[in-house]
């Protein structure tokens, strides 16, 4: 089994509307969480860390639920510029590698 | 430029030649680490330094990967005897350690083996 697994999508979506992305992970002994952006063949950049009590930055929301073993990432408002992959990464022990999962592909429709 | 930097930006080499990239990372940061991404996967754990340790190598490491941070500063991944399987981006990132604030990646460096 995967240490992370996510659904690779795509979701097409148009402008304005809410998407939601999911991912697993599974090592409960698992401590830190994020959401990576990665947009075409450029590298990876950290859109927002995932906290216990849940995180919003602006049209984001990031979730944690550690007894389901799972992160979310809610983006409202969609905008053109929000299509990107969307990468869940866990850290099993702060400081040492980062686990990816295969990415989440979002392309926002005009 | 205070991001991470790596060199080349691309790279084609024929197979069973030896290739090496270099990464310069965020200078204060402690902490680098190899990664490899190929189409469609999210990147794939290699290896990391603290400082010039190298304190851990995934199994994805064969022996015909070396990775050497000499000094504590910028890193180096040689790939002896590239195969076309070798063929990827290879992404370096560096974080501050004792923190949690996630890693920043350098630009990438992409194989093509031919």
């Amino acid at each position: 089994r995967k240490e992370v697994e996510q659904d690779p999508g795509p979701f097409n979506v148009p402008e304005g509307a809410t998407v939601a992305f999911n991912c697993t992970y599974s090592n409960s002994a698992s401590q830190s969480f994020f959401w990576y952006r990665q947009d075409c063949r450029k590298e990876p950049k950290l859109l927002m860390s995932v906290y216990s009590s849940g995180n919003e930055d602006g049209r984001f929301t990031a979730q944690l639920n550690r007894a389901s073993q799972y992160i979310s990432l809610l983006i409202r408002d969609s905008k053109l510029s929000d299509s990107a992959t969307y990468l869940c990464v866990v850290n099993m022990r702060t400081g040492n590698q980062f686990y990816f999962g295969t990415g989440t592909s979002l392309t926002v429709i005009p | 430029d205070t991001g991470v930097s790596q060199n080349p930006r691309h790279k084609i080499t024929k197979r069973g030649q030896n290739v090496t990239f270099r990464c310069d990372p965020i200078s204060e940061h402690n902490r680098l680490y190899w990664y490899r991404q190929t189409l469609g996967q999210g990147p794939e754990f290699l290896t990391y330094f603290q400082n010039e340790a190298q304190l851990e190598k995934s199994r994805l490491l064969s022996d015909r990967f070396s990775a050497e941070r000499p000094k504590g500063s910028f890193s180096t991944l040689e790939i002896q005897r590239t195969e076309q399987g070798d063929s990827a981006m290879y992404l370096c990132a560096s974080s501050l350690w004792p923190g949690n604030y996630g890693y920043t990646f350098g630009s990438g460096t992409r194989l093509t083996v031919v």
